[in-house]
Order: C-alpha cells, then sequence, then structure tokens
C-alpha cells in the first residue's frame, strides 16, 4: 500500500524557515516523480514544486521560486521542502504527492501557519 | 500558465440525480486532464486520469470526457457519499493547474 506521511509542519513567524519532510512507503520511491500541493484553509489546491526521480531536476510556482527548495533522498525514501522567507500566503496545508499521469496519491497533509 | 476555468462553484443536487462538472483550459492540454474528489478535511483522491481512465476502486458512476480545452467530468445516480468538493487538474505543462473546485450539496 503507497504511503507518504508529512512532517514538520506548526506555527513560524514571517521571515523565518521551516523544513517539511515526507516519508514513503508502499512503492520504490527512486522510480517515481514527486511534488508539493498546498492548499490555504477554505481555498483551493495550488502546485507548489515538483523534482524528478534521480532529484536532478525541479520545478516551482512563480511565488515561491527562490524561497522554497524541494529534495530528496532516495536512499531514505523521503522527500523534503525547505521553506525560507516564509510569508503569511504561505499558510497552508501542504500535501506531498506521487507524480506519475498527474498525481496520484497523496499524504493526508501537514499544517503551516505563518503569523507573528 | 494554463488556466483551468471550473464551473460551476458549487452543486445542489438530488440522491440519484446526474450532475456535470466542465473545465476549461486556456489551451489545449492534450487529454491530459485529472480529476480529484475531496472531502472536508481530507487529502484529495484521483478519480480520474487522462480525461476519462477511471482509477482502480472508482465507481462506475463517475465518468469523464472531452479534448482540445474542453472536458466535463459527471456522476450519475448522485449518492451521499459523493458529497465533496471536486477538483480538475491539468498535466500536460508544468506549472501543473488546478481548477477552483465545485462543491457538491445535497438539496
Amino acid at each position: 500500500e503507497v504511503q507518504l506521511v508529512e512532517s514538520g509542519g506548526g506555527l513560524v513567524q514571517p521571515g523565518r524557515s521551516l523544513k517539511l519532510s515526507c516519508a514513503a512507503s508502499g512503492f520504490t520511491f527512486s522510480n517515481y516523480g514527486m511534488a508539493w500541493v498546498c492548499q490555504a484553509p477554505t481555498k483551493g489546491l495550488e502546485w507548489v514544486a515538483s523534482i524528478s526521480t534521480g532529484g536532478g531536476n525541479t520545478y516551482y510556482r512563480d511565488s515561491v521560486k527562490g524561497r522554497f527548495t524541494i529534495s530528496r533522498d532516495n536512499a531514505k525514501n523521503t522527500l523534503y521542502l525547505q521553506m525560507d522567507s516564509l510569508r503569511s500566503e504561505d499558510t497552508a496545508t501542504y500535501y506531498c504527492a506521487r507524480h506519475t499521469m498527474g498525481i496520484d496519491y497523496w499524504g493526508q497533509g501537514v499544517m503551516v501557519t505563518v503569523s507573528s | 500558465d494554463i488556466q483551468m476555468t471550473q464551473s460551476p462553484p458549487s452543486l445542489s443536487a438530488s440522491l440519484g440525480d446526474k450532475v456535470t462538472i466542465t473545465c476549461q483550459a486556456s489551451q489545449n492540454i492534450n487529454k491530459y486532464i485529472a480529476w480529484y474528489q475531496q472531502k472536508p478535511g481530507k487529502a484529495p483522491r484521483l478519480l480520474i486520469r487522462y480525461t476519462s481512465t477511471l482509477e482502480s476502486g472508482t465507481p462506475s458512476r463517475f465518468s469523464g470526457s472531452g479534448s482540445g480545452r474542453d472536458y466535463s467530468f459527471s456522476i450519475s445516480n448522485v449518492e451521499s457519499e459523493d458529497i465533496a468538493s471536486y477538483y480538475c487538474l491539468q498535466y500536460d505543462n508544468l506549472p501543473y493547474t488546478f481548477g477552483a473546485g465545485t462543491k457538491l450539496e445535497l438539496k
């Protein structure tokens, strides 16, 4: 069974940093691209970033370029999202997701709240 | 970026009704559209990908169609368990983009 379990969320002040992790199991992690998708409270879904199987290619939505970094450790079956210079508008639930013909499996999500 | 215009924003249906949601892309997305169901407090669940391919476990009352820029998603014989929000996703090009969502409620 495919499982994606996020961790690392919480309350953080504007301008500070946070690092999310996603532990993957139930599939060969290194064979799949991975992504982060966010959802602000009561809002819709927004793709945030994607990473290729080996980690050599990364892609970001414009609003997070230069502030967020997606990475992966295939030996640990773990996906990461380093979030720097956080803003109030980054407040959302962040989902780890598996890429294959779009996005198929999703984690349960982790809440990030940016507030002073 | 490809814009996905999803409508309607909300739908009110009776049990047994057929409902249809549409997504129009700002350019041809070559049938690379997926549909998701999301219930409150839960992660989205993939129902359909590549326009009309049902995922394992997706009931046959769900269907999708379309081509080019215009796509639709239907639920025939709405059941109480279908009450949720639904989103389309284009994955023809990065950045992937979602429709704004449709909230299905019981009449």
